[in-house]
């Protein structure tokens, strides 16, 4: 069972509009929360994450939404570039964890 | 400059045949770990380590093992790889735990025929 899902496999939006990628969690003992992006061909890297006593962590273009009662986060390009095209990931992890349970991604299209 | 590096890019190799494919991080990083990449399941931890000489298995240690003998490097090993383990394997080292920055190596292409 999927602990972290991300239910959109992918997402096209035009540039310079907002993006929003979304990821549900089940397990309400997570408490922090991290986005990845990921190129073709080459390893994911860290784009912003939230820790579960805020509700939204802004930086730059990214900010990030999180909603305790409903399990759920969502990231938010503004305005979206092409740059941007890429395959995204949440994941998240539970106090005093080691490990880290990722979402299967979505793979964001930005029309020119 | 900061990275990790994993070797090799691309493998192809029969089953049973003993492999490692090596990590090593040059920003004196305290944690790191093992995933693979499968088509609709997103990452999947296979191992981590929280220093020298402490491992831990993640969601997908079976058939997998690793070391941790230096901080700067952190092999897996495939004892007798079998076809269900194909994928595209990625190593990651972060300064303290999952909840800081990871830095992921570029991954290697696994092929087990």
């Amino acid at each position: 069972d999927q602990q972290v899902k991300q239910n959109s496999p992918s997402l096209s939006v035009q540039e310079g509009r907002i993006s929003i990628l979304n990821c549900d969690y089940t397990n309400s003992m997570f408490d922090y929360f991290l986005w990845y992006k990921k190129y073709p061909a080459e390893g994911p890297t860290f784009l912003i994450s939230i820790s579960s006593i805020k509700d939204k962590n802004e930086d730059g273009r990214f900010t990030v939404f999180l909603n305790k009662s409903a399990k759920h986060l969502s990231l938010h390009i503004v305005p979206s570039q092409p740059g941007d095209s890429a395959v995204y990931f949440c994941a998240a992890s539970g106090p005093g964890d080691y490990q880290l349970i990722w979402g299967a991604g979505t793979k964001l299209i930005i029309k020119p | 400059e900061a990275q990790v590096t994993q070797n090799p890019r691309y493998l192809i190799t029969v089953t049973g045949k003993k492999l490692t494919v090596t990590c090593s991080q040059n920003m004196n990083h305290e944690y790191m770990s093992w995933y693979r990449q499968d088509p609709g399941l997103g990452l999947r931890q296979i191992y981590y380590s929280m220093n020298v000489e402490v491992t831990d298995k993640g969601d997908v240690p079976e058939g997998y093992k690793v070391s941790r003998k230096e901080k700067r490097n952190f092999p897996l090993i495939l004892e007798s790889p079998s076809p269900n383990q194909t994928s595209l394997y990625f190593c990651a080292s972060s300064f303290q735990g999952p909840n800081t920055e990871a830095f992921f190596g570029q991954g290697t292409r696994l092929t087990v025929v």
